[in-house]
């Protein structure tokens, strides 16, 4: 399976500020996806990231928030902007090969804190 | 409904005792199906698959998946306290997407 680097591990931010979270993989890679994953919950995706188009957003999830970017098959960055408390959460990139019954692996994940 | 649901638990079972871990899903379109583990501050990691009915077994771990009835289940034989974690049952979409839906996850505890 794919090797997925995925940073920061964790920060803690300002509220009003954003951050930029890199996910890089050590190989050529169909799908790519952000999820998240609030504290004691589940995970929820965000958006597909689509390699040079925009990202395919879930409901209740937009690009102004969310802005993803894909500019190569083994590359891509999700920003979450103006953040609040709110948005303290693991944030996950998840990828896989093909379909979707291969499974999907997914990164360390990083962790937010927004305060 | 949820879309994948899942006993939050914990669920505690003896050192050496059989876990049984259940999933139901409401999309009857869904063909993919998924256990994940997830260690306490670690990501999902990805223990089975399983696409038609039946059992399908990998070592210690067994899939069943029943589509009519719209159940998944993990078992595990031999537990051992190295397997108390949160397990995610995992359904991709019934309409063609690639996209996996979650279910909330049971936390498993195995006492020595």
């Amino acid at each position: 399976s794919a090797v997925i680097s995925q940073k920061p591990s964790r920060d803690i931010c300002q509220r009003g500020t954003s951050l930029t979270i890199q996910c890089q993989v050590d190989s050529q890679v169909t799908m790519m996806f952000w999820y998240r994953q609030q504290p004691g919950q589940s995970l929820t995706l965000i958006a597909t990231a689509n390699q040079g188009s925009e990202a395919t957003y879930e409901s209740g999830f937009v690009i102004d928030k969310f802005p993803i970017s894909r500019p190569n098959l083994t590359f891509s960055t999700l920003t979450v902007s103006n953040m609040s408390p709110e948005d303290s959460s693991i944030y996950l990139c998840s990828v896989g090969r093909g379909q979707s019954s291969n499974g999907y692996t997914f990164g360390s994940g990083t962790r937010l804190t927004v305060v | 409904q949820k879309e994948v649901e899942q006993n939050s638990g914990p669920l505690s079972v003896p050192e050496g005792a059989i876990a049984s871990l259940n999933c139901t899903y409401s999309d009857r379109g869904s063909q993919s199906f998924f256990w994940y583990r997830q260690y306490s501050g670690k990501s999902p990691e990805l223990i089975m698959s399983i696409y038609s009915n039946g059992d399908k077994e990998d070592g210690r771990f067994t899939a069943q998946l029943n589509k009519a009835s719209q159940y998944v289940s993990l078992l595990i034989r031999d537990s051992q306290p190295s397997d108390s974690a949160t397990y995610l049952c995992a359904v991709n979409r019934g309409d063609s997407s690639y996209k996996l839906i979650f279910g909330s996850g049971t936390r498993l505890l195995v006492r020595p």
